[in-house]
């Protein structure tokens, strides 16, 4: 079936600039999360949703980020006033459940680049 | 700072030979997982190994977990030239159901 999709697969913004992220789950998963990936690095958590209970915002970094979920599907990323050190790679994952004893299932990432 | 880190950052190896990667965390786990990242198919989960639990095998791929020493390690047997990626531990730290924390990753390349 089909697995989790991000888009747009790559923008590019000027510094200053709002960006809206997009990630569609896999049907049926009710965690999703969203990850932030600087180049070399490993994965940086931002935010989690499960189901119709509250997110943990616990990693955005700044007021500036902000996600939403719509049900138990689409959820789209939003970073305002772009900084440079934004750039990077976002990735999104589905889990079955939101104990993380399930697998998570990665999207292929937006890839963000603020000039 | 990061929960796991890996060792080494980056590792050569010809194919057919063994690759071991290991990761160190600081705090209490749930669980470990590894999971490999390369261009073409993304992130994908490999294999998850329980607290409670010392070695579990997967295929080609065999993993330890010593919870007094806090790590573990990833051993690739007979590598492939499609086994080069990066390979990331992610921990599950007791007490957030919700998140993993993943570390810096080794960079595996896999030469013919």
């Amino acid at each position: 079936g089909a697995g989790v999709s991000q888009s747009p697969s790559n923008k590019v913004t000027e510094k200053g600039k709002d960006v809206e992220l997009r990630c569609d789950p896999i049907s049926g998963h009710t965690a999703l999360y969203w990850y932030r990936q600087r180049l070399g690095q490993g994965l940086e958590f931002l935010i989690y949703f499960q189901g119709n209970s509250a997110p943990d915002k616990s990693g955005l970094p700044s007021d500036r980020f902000s996600a939403e979920r719509t049900g138990e599907s689409v959820s789209t990323l939003t970073i305002q006033r772009t900084q440079q050190e934004d750039s990077a790679v976002y990735l999104c994952a589905s889990s079955l459940s939101g104990a993380v004893k399930y697998e998570q299932y990665f999207g292929p990432g937006t890839r963000l680049t603020v000039t | 700072s990061q929960q796991g880190e890996e060792d080494p950052q980056a590792l050569s190896i010809q194919e057919g030979e063994n690759a071991t990667m290991n990761c160190s965390y600081k705090t209490s786990i749930n669980n470990l997982q590894w999971y490999r990242q390369n261009s073409g198919r993304g992130l994908v989960h490999l294999i998850l190994i329980r607290s409670n639990e010392r070695e579990k095998h997967s295929g080609r791929l065999r993993v330890t977990l010593d919870t007094s020493k806090k790590s573990s390690s990833l051993l690739i047997t007979a590598s492939r030239a499609a086994d080069t990626a990066s390979y990331f531990c992610a921990t599950d730290p007791t007490g957030t159901a919700s998140k993993l924390t993943f570390g810096t990753g080794t960079r595996l390349q896999v030469t013919l």
